[in-house]
């Protein structure tokens, strides 16, 4: 089975304040993701990587910078964090090809970052 | 605005109603459609990948149908059982993977 990890269930930082939010996959696959989920709005795209050191925007990169130094593991950076940046979090990983978009994605079980 | 929309936003119902809930994606932009369900407190887990115009997928008592010219999927829940409360999100493989709002569904015993 397909095995994503997130470093935190929950998490609660201060405006400011560089967070980190790592993510591991053990499934050797070339896409990666991250999303943050809101109220109403479904999940949100923020990067995708689809190899080491690739990095592409999604929907709503401003305010994030994402690392993707291993197959395994993509980092999601918030420089300086922000209550409006207050939300879940889920990582995603998939197969290669088409971005992602043919193949099912799997998924972290998310961090609930607060930001206070 | 999303250019994927799911109604209902929420639904009740009642242990052994049947339901379903729809996605409605532009049909300019589509190459694919998934259906994932994500219950409290654990990840989403993959339904459906659909693909075809026409297509219909089974899952137990989940199904799904897929009309890629006006730009629907249909979910359909047969004998809904508490086990089946959970949001479900339909996402439309464009460019990327762009999800809908989900249809959070709670079933009572």
């Amino acid at each position: 089975d397909v095995k994503v990890t997130q470093s935190s269930r929950y998490l609660v930082k201060r405006t400011g304040e560089k967070v980190f939010l790592e993510c591991v996959q053990d499934m050797d696959h070339e896409n990666m993701f991250w999303y943050r989920q809101d109220p109403g709005l479904g999940l949100r795209l923020i990067y995708f990587s689809y190899d080491v050191k690739m990095k592409e925007k999604g929907d709503i990169p401003e305010g994030y910078s994402v690392s993707r130094e291993k197959k395994e593991r993509f980092s999601l950076i918030l420089e300086s964090a922000s209550t409006n940046q207050t939300s879940m979090y889920l990582c995603a990983s998939s197969p290669p090809g088409s971005g992602g978009a043919l193949n099912t994605q799997y998924f972290g079980p998310g961090t609930r970052l607060t930001v206070l | 605005i999303l250019n994927v929309e799911q109604s209902p936003q929420s639904l009740h119902v009642q242990e052994g109603d049947s339901t379903n809930f729809t996605c409605s994606f532009p049909s300019s932009n589509f190459y694919a459609l998934h259906w994932y369900r994500w219950e409290t407190a654990k990840s989403p887990e993959a339904l459906f990948v659909m693909t075809l115009n026409g297509d219909e997928k089974k899952k137990g008592r989940i199904s799904a149908t897929l009309n890629t010219k006006e730009g629907y999927s249909y979910l359909y829940i047969k004998g809904s059982q508490p086990e089946d409360s959970a949001t479900y999100l339909c996402g439309n493989a464009g460019n990327m993977l762009t999800f809908g709002g989900g249809t959070r569904l709670m079933v009572k015993p």
